[in-house]
């Protein structure tokens, strides 16, 4: 089955620099790839995602690059902002009805002002 | 969008008996159901899938006779939890995915907090 590796398990930054969260995936059969943010005792929310035929994606601040042949896909958030402190996770799936998503261990991030 | 109805939202009970968790998709038909379990500081790991009107599929280490999932109809699965211990306090959600209002994309419940004393 499909395995989520996510680097690093925490981050910290100051307010107005940027941060990366870096995923890898071992199912070469994964092509829709989420990132969730999650606040304590919350559903996870959904910020951002890419599905495989695109190598990357914008949102204002938020960025997601796909590197298919690597297996790896990663957030970026640029100028953040002490809001932007939760845990944040990837998660892969395959396009198949009835595919849940896989996700990876997670990030806390710590944006401080 | 999409909405998934979870609960209830915190519950405690006593070792050695059963609770009783439900999602209900509003706007949608959920036609899959996924059930995670989420420790603290830890992510989200699948528990089961279900597809309305068939048996979950359980991943490896989860007890089937444990924790009973039902998915009789296109809006509503159930997950009950028997004979609860203390080492299944943890925060339960559902996710479907579906036809309807949704389209593809996968719609978490607001979770369950299980407290077991």
């Amino acid at each position: 089955g499909e395995n989520v590796e996510q680097h690093p398990s925490t981050l910290s930054v100051q307010e107005g620099d940027s941060a990366v969260i870096k995923c890898t995936y071992s199912d070469s059969a994964s092509n829709y790839f989420p990132w969730y943010k999650q606040e304590l005792g919350k559903r996870p929310q959904l910020i951002i995602d890419i599905r495989s035929n695109v190598g990357e994606k914008k949102d204002q601040r938020i960025a997601v690059t796909l590197n298919k042949t690597a297996k790896h896909f990663s957030l970026h958030i640029t100028e953040t902002q002490p809001e932007d402190s939760a845990v944040y996770f990837c998660a892969a799936s395959t396009s198949q009805a009835g595919t849940a998503l896989i996700f990876g261990k997670g990030t806390t991030l710590s944006v401080s002002s | 969008g999409a909405v998934v109805s979870q609960h209830p939202s915190r519950v405690i009970c006593k070792s050695g008996t059963s609770v009783k968790i439900e999602c209900r998709s509003l706007d949608f038909q959920a036609t899959t159901m996924f059930w995670y379990r989420q420790f603290p500081k830890q992510s989200l790991m699948l528990m089961a899938t279900s597809n309305e009107g068939s048996k979950a599929t359980y991943e490896q280490g989860v007890e089937k006779d444990k924790f009973l999932i039902n998915h009789a109809s296109l809006t509503l699965s159930t997950l009950t939890v028997t004979s609860a211990h203390p080492e299944d306090s943890s925060f339960y959600i559902c996710s479907a995915t579906g036809t309807g209002g949704s389209g593809y994309g996968y719609t978490f419940g607001s979770g369950t907090r299980l407290t077991v004393v």
